[in-house]
């Protein structure tokens, strides 16, 4: 079965610094794709950064980055300059399979503070 | 453009209803998506919609079903409501495929007493 485990439930960070956050995935699939989503506090869930998986460079998305480890099944999200609306859970989530039996699965998610 | 919208908002059912949420993508966009938020079960995805037919499913009891019309707006039902379905019931959509860039709307908040 596919699983998504984000193994840090909450972390904080002060504003202008570094932070990153840990996903790992398993897989026996070897096309798919994966996703960082973030959800501020009682707002919308966007998109962050997606990445797939026969890419072999990193996405980045302005200060938001990834390290895709595809042979230890890891995707890490690394967010620079942090700032105040930063603060949001965040959630790592893939999809991979074929069409008609995928699903989005999401990890339970890291709840990130940013603190000034 | 406007963004996606849900309705409503708010609803509380007893045990034993049904319930329908409702979904309008944002213009343009053909493909779906529906999820339950709880906090015990975190994130977890029902279906997905492309042009009126159901492309993906998860793992859920045949209580939850749902639908796509030909302007793209979905509709979720779930029927014989149970205490364990109290949860926000996000819907995203995208133009082709939760492949792609999803958005989300607000979603609808179920509370079933």
């Amino acid at each position: 079965a596919q699983t998504v485990t984000q193994s840090q439930p909450e972390m904080s960070v002060q504003e202008a610094e570094t932070v990153t956050l840990s996903c790992t995935y398993d897989t026996s699939e070897n096309n798919y794709y994966l996703f960082w989503y973030k959800q501020p506090p009682s707002r919308q869930m966007i998109l962050v950064i997606r990445q797939e998986a026969y890419k072999q460079q990193n996405a980045t998305e302005n200060r938001f980055s990834v390290n895709f480890q595809k042979a230890a099944k890891s995707f890490s999200l690394k967010i620079s300059d942090s700032q105040l609306g930063d603060t949001a859970m965040y959630f790592c989530a893939f999809i991979g399979g074929l069409v008609g039996t995928d699903k989005l699965i999401f990890g339970t998610g890291t709840r990130l503070q940013v603190f000034p | 453009k406007a963004g996606v919208t849900q309705t409503p908002r708010y609803l509380i059912k007893t045990r034993g209803q049904q319930v329908t949420l409702s979904c309008s993508p944002i213009s343009g966009h053909r493909s779906v998506s529906w999820y339950q938020q709880t906090p015990g079960q975190g994130l977890q995805f029902l279906f997905e919609y492309f042009s009126e037919t159901q492309r993906n499913k998860g793992n859920f009891p045949g209580r939850f079903s749902g639908r796509q019309f030909s302007n793209s707006r979905s509709e979720m039902n779930v029927s014989t409501l149970e205490l364990g379905d109290s949860a926000l019931y996000l819907c995203a959509s995208s133009l082709f495929s939760f492949y792609y860039e999803q958005y989300f709307g607000p979603g609808t908040r179920l509370t079933v007493t």
